[in-house]
Protein backbone atom coordinates (compact mmCIF):
# COMPACT_ATOMS: atom_id res chain seq x y z
CA UNK A 1 0.00 0.00 0.00
CA UNK A 2 2.55 2.84 -1.12
CA UNK A 3 -0.18 5.59 -2.06
CA UNK A 4 1.78 8.79 -2.43
CA UNK A 5 5.69 8.74 -1.90
CA UNK A 6 8.03 11.06 -1.55
CA UNK A 7 11.79 11.47 -1.42
CA UNK A 8 13.56 12.71 0.16
CA UNK A 9 12.25 12.70 3.41
CA UNK A 10 14.82 15.24 4.94
CA UNK A 11 17.28 17.77 3.04
CA UNK A 12 19.48 20.65 4.23
CA UNK A 13 20.26 22.72 1.59
CA UNK A 14 22.55 25.76 1.36
CA UNK A 15 21.69 29.15 0.04
CA UNK A 16 21.54 29.34 -3.86
CA UNK A 17 21.26 25.35 -4.19
CA UNK A 18 19.07 23.92 -6.07
CA UNK A 19 17.34 20.31 -5.60
CA UNK A 20 14.27 18.21 -6.79
CA UNK A 21 11.31 17.13 -4.43
CA UNK A 22 10.19 13.89 -6.24
CA UNK A 23 6.64 12.60 -5.92
CA UNK A 24 5.23 9.47 -7.54
CA UNK A 25 1.49 8.30 -6.91
CA UNK A 26 0.12 4.67 -7.35
CA UNK A 27 -3.50 5.10 -7.36
CA UNK A 28 -3.77 5.95 -10.87
CA UNK A 29 -5.35 9.67 -9.52
CA UNK A 30 -5.49 12.49 -12.13
CA UNK A 31 -4.66 15.30 -9.83
CA UNK A 32 -1.61 16.08 -7.78
CA UNK A 33 -0.48 18.74 -5.73
CA UNK A 34 2.51 20.33 -4.13
CA UNK A 35 2.07 22.17 -0.30
CA UNK A 36 3.86 23.72 1.94
CA UNK A 37 2.94 23.77 5.92
CA UNK A 38 4.67 26.39 8.21
CA UNK A 39 4.15 26.81 11.92
CA UNK A 40 0.60 28.79 11.96
CA UNK A 41 0.09 29.29 8.73
CA UNK A 42 -1.52 25.75 7.85
CA UNK A 43 -1.45 23.91 4.33
CA UNK A 44 -0.32 26.76 1.52
CA UNK A 45 -0.56 25.48 -1.85
CA UNK A 46 2.46 25.69 -4.10
CA UNK A 47 1.23 24.15 -7.33
CA UNK A 48 -1.32 21.84 -8.61
CA UNK A 49 -1.49 19.57 -11.52
CA UNK A 50 -5.40 18.98 -12.54
CA UNK A 51 -4.78 16.42 -14.97
CA UNK A 52 -1.68 14.78 -16.63
CA UNK A 53 -0.13 17.55 -18.71
CA UNK A 54 -1.25 20.21 -16.98
CA UNK A 55 -0.11 22.28 -14.13
CA UNK A 56 -0.98 25.76 -12.59
CA UNK A 57 0.01 28.00 -10.13
CA UNK A 58 -1.29 28.06 -6.15
CA UNK A 59 -1.09 30.24 -3.74
CA UNK A 60 2.75 30.24 -3.17
CA UNK A 61 4.17 29.37 -6.53
CA UNK A 62 7.45 31.87 -6.30
CA UNK A 63 10.48 30.15 -6.11
CA UNK A 64 9.20 27.05 -7.15
CA UNK A 65 8.39 24.79 -10.52
CA UNK A 66 6.93 21.70 -11.04
CA UNK A 67 6.79 19.10 -13.96
CA UNK A 68 4.12 16.73 -14.37
CA UNK A 69 6.49 14.27 -15.91
CA UNK A 70 3.34 11.16 -16.15
CA UNK A 71 0.28 10.19 -14.78
CA UNK A 72 1.99 8.61 -11.20
CA UNK A 73 5.09 11.80 -10.91
CA UNK A 74 4.93 15.65 -10.05
CA UNK A 75 8.32 17.11 -9.01
CA UNK A 76 8.80 19.96 -6.99
CA UNK A 77 12.00 22.26 -7.68
CA UNK A 78 13.65 25.15 -5.75
CA UNK A 79 16.37 26.53 -8.50
CA UNK A 80 17.74 28.67 -5.77
CA UNK A 81 17.00 28.01 -2.30
CA UNK A 82 16.29 30.36 0.32
CA UNK A 83 16.42 30.45 3.52
CA UNK A 84 12.17 31.68 3.39
CA UNK A 85 11.82 28.02 1.69
CA UNK A 86 12.55 26.48 4.79
CA UNK A 87 9.71 24.36 5.82
CA UNK A 88 7.53 20.78 5.64
CA UNK A 89 6.92 19.92 1.97
CA UNK A 90 3.59 17.14 1.27
CA UNK A 91 2.51 15.98 -1.98
CA UNK A 92 -0.46 14.73 -2.51
CA UNK A 93 -2.97 13.25 -5.00
CA UNK A 94 -6.81 12.70 -5.00
CA UNK A 95 -9.08 10.92 -7.96
CA UNK A 96 -10.69 13.74 -10.10
CA UNK A 97 -10.98 17.54 -8.63
CA UNK A 98 -14.82 16.84 -7.62
CA UNK A 99 -13.79 13.66 -5.38
CA UNK A 100 -11.61 15.43 -2.98
CA UNK A 101 -10.39 12.92 -0.89
CA UNK A 102 -6.45 13.88 -0.88
CA UNK A 103 -4.28 11.25 0.02
CA UNK A 104 -1.07 12.89 1.19
CA UNK A 105 2.58 11.34 1.10
CA UNK A 106 4.55 11.38 4.11
CA UNK A 107 6.05 14.99 3.73
CA UNK A 108 9.83 16.21 2.78
CA UNK A 109 11.42 18.21 5.64
CA UNK A 110 13.61 20.97 3.68
CA UNK A 111 16.26 23.17 6.12
CA UNK A 112 17.38 25.78 4.05
CA UNK A 113 20.85 26.95 5.55
CA UNK B 1 -9.01 34.83 -1.73
CA UNK B 2 -11.89 32.43 -0.18
CA UNK B 3 -11.58 31.74 3.55
CA UNK B 4 -11.55 28.88 5.74
CA UNK B 5 -11.09 29.71 9.10
CA UNK B 6 -10.77 27.42 12.58
CA UNK B 7 -10.30 28.69 16.23
CA UNK B 8 -6.72 27.12 16.30
CA UNK B 9 -6.86 26.22 20.05
CA UNK B 10 -5.65 24.26 21.70
CA UNK B 11 -8.44 22.56 23.27
CA UNK B 12 -7.55 20.70 26.08
CA UNK B 13 -9.93 17.77 27.12
CA UNK B 14 -10.32 14.98 29.89
CA UNK B 15 -10.55 11.57 28.74
CA UNK B 16 -14.46 11.14 28.50
CA UNK B 17 -15.31 14.81 27.59
CA UNK B 18 -16.93 15.69 24.50
CA UNK B 19 -15.28 18.20 22.34
CA UNK B 20 -16.88 20.18 19.32
CA UNK B 21 -15.09 22.31 16.64
CA UNK B 22 -16.31 24.46 14.20
CA UNK B 23 -14.78 25.74 10.39
CA UNK B 24 -16.58 28.77 8.74
CA UNK B 25 -16.36 29.32 4.78
CA UNK B 26 -17.07 32.44 3.19
CA UNK B 27 -17.81 31.00 -0.20
CA UNK B 28 -21.58 29.90 -0.89
CA UNK B 29 -20.80 27.92 -3.84
CA UNK B 30 -18.35 25.36 -1.89
CA UNK B 31 -20.21 22.28 -2.57
CA UNK B 32 -17.81 19.70 -0.20
CA UNK B 33 -16.49 19.28 2.74
CA UNK B 34 -13.88 17.48 5.12
CA UNK B 35 -12.10 16.65 8.24
CA UNK B 36 -8.60 15.65 8.37
CA UNK B 37 -6.53 14.83 11.25
CA UNK B 38 -2.55 15.55 11.11
CA UNK B 39 -0.55 14.37 14.35
CA UNK B 40 2.60 16.15 14.98
CA UNK B 41 4.94 15.61 12.13
CA UNK B 42 3.01 13.46 10.05
CA UNK B 43 0.58 14.10 7.23
CA UNK B 44 -2.92 15.31 6.80
CA UNK B 45 -5.11 11.79 6.62
CA UNK B 46 -8.91 11.92 6.05
CA UNK B 47 -11.02 11.42 8.99
CA UNK B 48 -14.63 11.93 7.41
CA UNK B 49 -16.42 13.50 4.75
CA UNK B 50 -19.08 15.66 5.67
CA UNK B 51 -22.52 15.69 4.04
CA UNK B 52 -25.80 17.84 3.43
CA UNK B 53 -27.52 15.63 6.28
CA UNK B 54 -24.61 14.72 8.64
CA UNK B 55 -23.12 11.65 9.23
CA UNK B 56 -21.37 9.86 11.99
CA UNK B 57 -18.55 7.11 12.17
CA UNK B 58 -18.42 5.72 15.58
CA UNK B 59 -17.86 8.92 18.44
CA UNK B 60 -17.79 11.23 15.54
CA UNK B 61 -20.26 13.03 13.98
CA UNK B 62 -19.76 15.86 11.19
CA UNK B 63 -22.27 18.10 10.35
CA UNK B 64 -22.72 20.72 7.69
CA UNK B 65 -24.72 24.14 7.97
CA UNK B 66 -25.01 25.97 4.52
CA UNK B 67 -27.11 28.56 5.88
CA UNK B 68 -24.71 29.39 8.51
CA UNK B 69 -21.67 28.64 6.23
CA UNK B 70 -19.69 26.25 8.37
CA UNK B 71 -19.34 22.83 9.20
CA UNK B 72 -18.89 20.96 13.16
CA UNK B 73 -17.06 18.27 14.36
CA UNK B 74 -18.08 16.48 17.61
CA UNK B 75 -15.47 13.84 18.97
CA UNK B 76 -17.57 12.07 21.98
CA UNK B 77 -16.20 10.05 24.72
CA UNK B 78 -12.76 11.88 23.93
CA UNK B 79 -9.68 9.26 24.05
CA UNK B 80 -6.04 10.14 24.51
CA UNK B 81 -5.27 9.08 21.04
CA UNK B 82 -7.19 11.29 19.59
CA UNK B 83 -4.53 14.13 20.37
CA UNK B 84 -4.10 15.74 16.96
CA UNK B 85 -4.99 19.03 14.73
CA UNK B 86 -7.89 18.72 13.03
CA UNK B 87 -8.06 20.36 9.89
CA UNK B 88 -11.23 21.34 7.75
CA UNK B 89 -11.28 21.08 3.85
CA UNK B 90 -13.53 23.24 1.54
CA UNK B 91 -13.99 22.33 -2.15
CA UNK B 92 -15.20 25.18 -4.28
CA UNK B 93 -16.56 22.33 -6.60
CA UNK B 94 -15.18 23.03 -10.89
CA UNK B 95 -11.93 23.75 -8.89
CA UNK B 96 -9.53 21.90 -8.30
CA UNK B 97 -8.09 23.79 -5.76
CA UNK B 98 -9.04 22.39 -1.54
CA UNK B 99 -8.81 25.27 0.40
CA UNK B 100 -7.48 24.45 3.68
CA UNK B 101 -8.36 25.65 7.33
CA UNK B 102 -5.19 26.27 9.45
CA UNK B 103 -6.53 23.67 12.11
CA UNK B 104 -7.98 22.95 15.37
CA UNK B 105 -5.62 21.56 17.91
CA UNK B 106 -6.79 19.01 20.73
CA UNK B 107 -4.94 17.82 23.59
CA UNK B 108 -6.61 14.31 25.43
CA UNK B 109 -5.21 14.63 28.92
CA UNK B 110 -5.61 11.59 31.45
Amino acid sequence: NAGVTQTPKFQVLKTGQSMTLQCAQDMNHNSMYWYRQDPGMGLRLIYYSASEGTTDKGEVPNGYNVSRLNKREFSLRLESAAPSQTSVYFCASSEEFEKNTIYFGEGSWLTVV
Amino acid sequence: RKEVEQDPGPFNVPEGATVAFNCTYSNSASQSFFWYRQDCRKEPKLLMSVYSSGNEDGRFTAQLNRASQYISLLIRDSKLSDSATYLCVVNEGGSYIPTFGRGTSLIVHP
